[in-house]
């Protein structure tokens, strides 16, 4: 497709449950984030790819969280050990761009989300 | 650290009202400035950025100028349409890619 996609869109987890959410970037894009959004508040950073390389994860909120792109294309977020707080919307972005300095246009493209429900 | 702060929500107005969506940031050095909007059921999307004071970013009759002497980043459009509802979200970019975001401003435009 031409944008950003993820899966699933909805997951509801039992408190404990390991769950992995999908992020299929836009082809071609050597920039990939992770962003959690809560209910009412703005997306907040978790990691960021260029290309296979985790360049920064310094949002992961603990070290229940992991993310992967082990090709430099699709990227899997994982959360072991689910808890309530977890409970957000998780939303991946890519861009063309390198990022840093001149090459970074702030442009990034968004996905629609994967809602995550834990119980 | 960075930090960036938009005027509560929602924000209900006429078709062919004035908007306003005020945004302050706080950086230790000289971020770039953007505002990102959301409409229902779709993925954030980028609306305008400015890059250094002074600039104006614009897009789509919406306008927004980088004040670097008020820390702001209002977001103006001189008439709004029922199209323009949505979340309107102002982000800084200080180092590298990382976007910080305010927490979103519901708009609702009532025909």
């Amino acid at each position: 497709g031409a944008g950003v996609s993820q899966s699933p869109r909805y997951k509801v987890a039992k408190r404990g449950q390991d769950v992995a959410l999908r992020c299929d970037p836009i082809s071609g894009h050597v920039s990939l984030f992770w962003y959690q959004q809560a209910l009412g508040q703005g997306p907040e950073f978790l990691t960021y790819f260029q290309n296979e390389a985790q360049l920064d994860k310094s949002g992961l909120p603990s070290d229940r969280f992991f993310a992967e792109r082990p090709e430099g294309s699709v990227s899997t977020l994982k959360i072991q050990r689910t808890q309530q707080e977890d409970s957000a919307v998780y939303l991946c972005a890519s861009s063309v761009s390198k990022g840093g300095g001149a090459y970074n246009t702030g442009e990034l493209f968004f996905g629609e989300g994967s809602r995550l429900t834990v119980l | 650290g960075n930090s960036v702060t938009q005027m509560e929500g929602p924000v209900t107005l006429s078709e062919e009202a004035f908007l306003t969506i005020n945004c302050t940031y706080t950086a230790t050095g000289y971020p770039s400035l953007f505002w990102y909007v959301q409409y229902p059921g779709e993925g954030l999307q980028l609306l305008l950025k400015a890059t250094k004071a002074d600039d104006k970013g614009s897009n789509k009759g919406f306008e927004a100028t980088y004040r670097k002497e008020t820390t702001s980043f209002h977001l103006e459009k001189g008439s709004v349409q029922v199209s323009d509802s949505a979340v309107y979200f102002c982000a800084l970019m200080e180092y590298g890619n990382k976007l910080v975001f305010g927490a979103g401003t519901i708009l609702r435009v009532k025909s």
